[in-house]
């Protein structure tokens, strides 16, 4: 069974620090996926990963920035967290194109 | 960008009846797939159905099923026979090209 780790399921943090979300997934997934889930706007696309080293903007990727220098391993970056990233954070992995996702549990990232 | 819309309120649905879910997309990558995916009170997001684009047979997993109308663009989730244990969020997405986009979701309630 396909398993994607986030290595914290809350997390409180202070306006401006550096705040890192790590995803681990172990089936040699080529790609990643980083979304943050907000009650009445579903489920949104921040930035993804097809390979190692490479990343693509999502929907929503100001004021985050990722990083994948492993293939199991992708990492989420708030570079100065703000209070309107407060969300819960879903980290995603699949193992080729257009076939199912598999989710961690999540990130409730509280930024006060 | 892909867009999905989801555009039912909560719903209430008697155990045993059958629930239809409404998701409309919109995307202009030739090939492309869909899912349904549900997210119980728990929080984790459970992979439900998958539709590919190309498939000429709509799809079915037990209780659930998926009614493609490609000219309309439309991707509907039945599921059969509710159970309580049905009550949750569902959310619909679309991929193509290695990115996957999700509608707002759909609240279900089943009442015994």
């Amino acid at each position: 069974d396909v398993k994607v780790t986030q290595s914290s399921r809350y997390l409180v943090k202070r306006t401006g620090e550096k705040v890192f979300l790590e995803c681990v997934q172990d089936m040699d997934h080529e790609n990643m996926f980083w979304y943050r889930q907000d009650p009445g706007l579903g489920l949104r696309l921040i930035y993804f990963s097809y390979d190692v080293k490479m990343k693509e903007k999502g929907d929503i990727p100001e004021g985050y920035s990722v990083s994948r220098e492993k293939k199991e391993r992708f990492s989420l970056i708030l570079e100065s967290a703000s209070t309107n990233q407060t969300s819960m954070y879903l980290c995603a992995s699949s193992g080729s194109y257009n076939s199912p996702l598999h989710f961690g549990n999540g990130t409730r990232l509280t930024v006060t | 960008a892909q867009k999905i819309t989801q555009t039912q309120p909560g719903m209430f649905v008697q155990e045993k009846e059958a629930v239809t879910l409404d998701c409309t997309y919109d995307t202009s990558d030739p090939s492309y797939g869909l899912f349904w995916y549900k997210q119980p009170s728990s929080g984790e997001m459970i992979f439900l159905i998958y539709q590919g684009s190309y498939d000429q047979q709509n799809a079915t997993e037990g209780r659930y099923s998926l009614n493609f109308q490609k000219a309309r663009k439309s991707a509907n989730l039945v599921i059969s026979a509710s159970q309580l244990g049905d009550s949750a969020m569902y959310f619909c997405g679309s991929g193509g090209n290695n990115r996957l986009a999700f509608g707002k979701g759909n609240q279900v309630v089943v009442i015994p």
